[in-house]
């Protein structure tokens, strides 16, 4: 089954204890992306990845950092995560082999830093 | 990308047409409209998606305005397992799917 598998689903966390979200695609899609979701606030995009070794900012990366050493995994990293890293998160992934695929997202990931 | 405006719920019986609006008077003329719906402890779910002509799928139809300024996802017959949130977002024809504004939406609660 085409999916995008985040782990783990819940986390309950300290401050400044680091901490990694997985992601992982099996449709071997090159477009990859994270988002967090907050009341009010809607999904904003922290990092997205074009393929392998290419990562960039969206619009709140700071305080995150990520990596694509491979196509299928997308790995968001909280070196010293702070109660404001409390959230909803989310990965999604798509081709970029045609215009407007659609993104197809995990179920989601939330983290309680306390 | 250009933003967009939903009611922030709505209300439907069980096995009756429903119509999401939206609208996004800024919209440019390479702007597409997507759909997007988020169950409960779900992540977003694509449901449909348009540029200028009304488009059809297993899922939903999706109305767009002549003057591209608003659009109307139409589910044809709501069943409880539409209960959910409803994104109506644009994406610039080139863009992958970068700082898509996804807002409040809107959340429909189904009536058995």
């Amino acid at each position: 089954e085409a999916q995008v598998t985040q782990n783990p689903r819940y986390l309950i966390t300290v401050t400044g204890k680091k901490l990694t979200v997985t992601c992982s695609q099996n449709m071997n899609h090159e477009y990859m992306s994270w988002y967090r979701q907050d009341p009010g606030l809607g999904l904003r995009q922290i990092y997205y990845s074009m393929n392998v070794e290419v990562t960039d900012k969206g619009d709140v990366p700071e305080g995150y950092k990520v990596s694509r050493k491979e196509k299928r995994n997308f790995p968001l990293i909280l070196e010293s995560p702070s109660p404001n890293q409390t959230s909803l998160y989310f990965c999604a992934s798509s081709p970029l082999d045609r215009v407007q695929s659609p993104l197809h997202f995990g179920n989601g990931t939330r983290l309680t830093v306390t | 990308d250009a933003k967009t405006t939903q009611p922030n719920s709505m209300e439907s019986n069980e096995e009756e047409p429903v119509h999401l609006p939206c609208n996004h008077s800024t919209i440019s003329g390479t702007d597409y409209i997507h759909w997007y719906r988020q169950l409960p402890s779900q992540g977003p779910e694509y449901v449909i998606h348009g540029l200028t002509s009304n488009v059809n799928n297993r899922m939903a139809s999706l109305a767009i305005a002549e003057d591209r300024k608003s659009s109307t996802l139409i589910l044809h017959r709501a069943t409880l397992r539409d209960a959910a949130v409803y994104y109506c977002i644009l994406r610039a024809i080139n863009n992958a799917g970068n700082m898509l504004t996804f807002g409040g939406g809107t959340r429909l609660m189904v009536k058995p």
